[in-house]
């Protein structure tokens, strides 16, 4: 366990719909990365959040945003779905400037289907 | 476009042998290395860190770093049948201690 908590589990919504993904941070840690996992391959960086502000960005479109709240939790929201949207969301929260080797610890993802 | 490559799998060891991954990765000022393993369906879960060419053994895992082929492999001896899973590689960016790149990952099959 890694103290880091992902809701919902699952999810199915249809194309075109929204849908939002929360992620509450180990205790202590004041950094957040989303990432999605398609079937098959590894996880591919989304954004990153660090004290409230973005932090970073991976090749994904504006339709993909995010929030960092005061308590270090943090939102990914998808607007417009596409079937490719499918995926494993991954949340991982880590200590930012604790020095080299700042440690990634992933919640358990959301599943989100789209049909 | 920094990038992690993993040797293709599926692998299959038998039983108590040793299981044999290797990654390399593009990004010359990299400083930190993760291996995860994952297990169908779940999340990945951190084996080890590395940051020092050498070798970092833990149990029966060892990680083993050259900065200059930039090349890290992971090392599991004694295999088990739950050692089968994908294990992921993952690179920091840069000096971006906080934003990794992941590898494919290879999947790993400990026959009994």
């Amino acid at each position: 366990e890694t103290g880091v908590t992902q809701s919902p589990t699952h999810l199915i919504k249809t194309r075109g719909q929204q849908v939002t993904l929360r992620c509450s941070s180990q205790s202590g840690h004041n950094t957040v990365s989303w990432y999605q996992q398609a079937l098959g391959q590894g996880p591919q960086f989304i954004f990153q959040y660090y004290r409230e502000e973005e932090n970073g960005r991976g090749n994904f479109p504006p339709r993909f945003s995010g929030l960092q709240f005061p308590n270090y939790s943090s939102e990914l929201n998808v607007n417009a779905l596409e079937l490719d949207d499918s995926a494993l969301y991954l949340c991982a929260s880590s200590l930012f400037g604790g020095g080299p080797g700042d440690t990634q610890y992933f919640g358990p993802g959301t599943r989100l289907t789209v049909l | 476009q920094k990038e992690v490559e993993q040797n293709s799998g599926p692998l299959s060891v038998p039983e108590g042998a040793i299981a044999s991954l290797n990654c390399t990765y593009s990004d010359r000022v990299s400083q930190s290395f993760f291996w995860y393993r994952q297990y169908s369906g779940k999340s990945p879960e951190l084996i080890m860190s590395i940051y020092s060419n050498g070798d970092k053994e833990d149990g029966r895992f060892t990680a083993q770093l050259n900065k200059a082929s930039q090349y890290v492999s992971l090392l599991i001896r004694d295999s088990q049948p739950s050692d089968s899973a994908t294990y992921l590689c993952a690179v920091n960016e840069g000096t971006s201690y906080d934003k990794v790149i992941f590898g494919p990952g290879t999947s790993l099959s400990v026959i009994p």
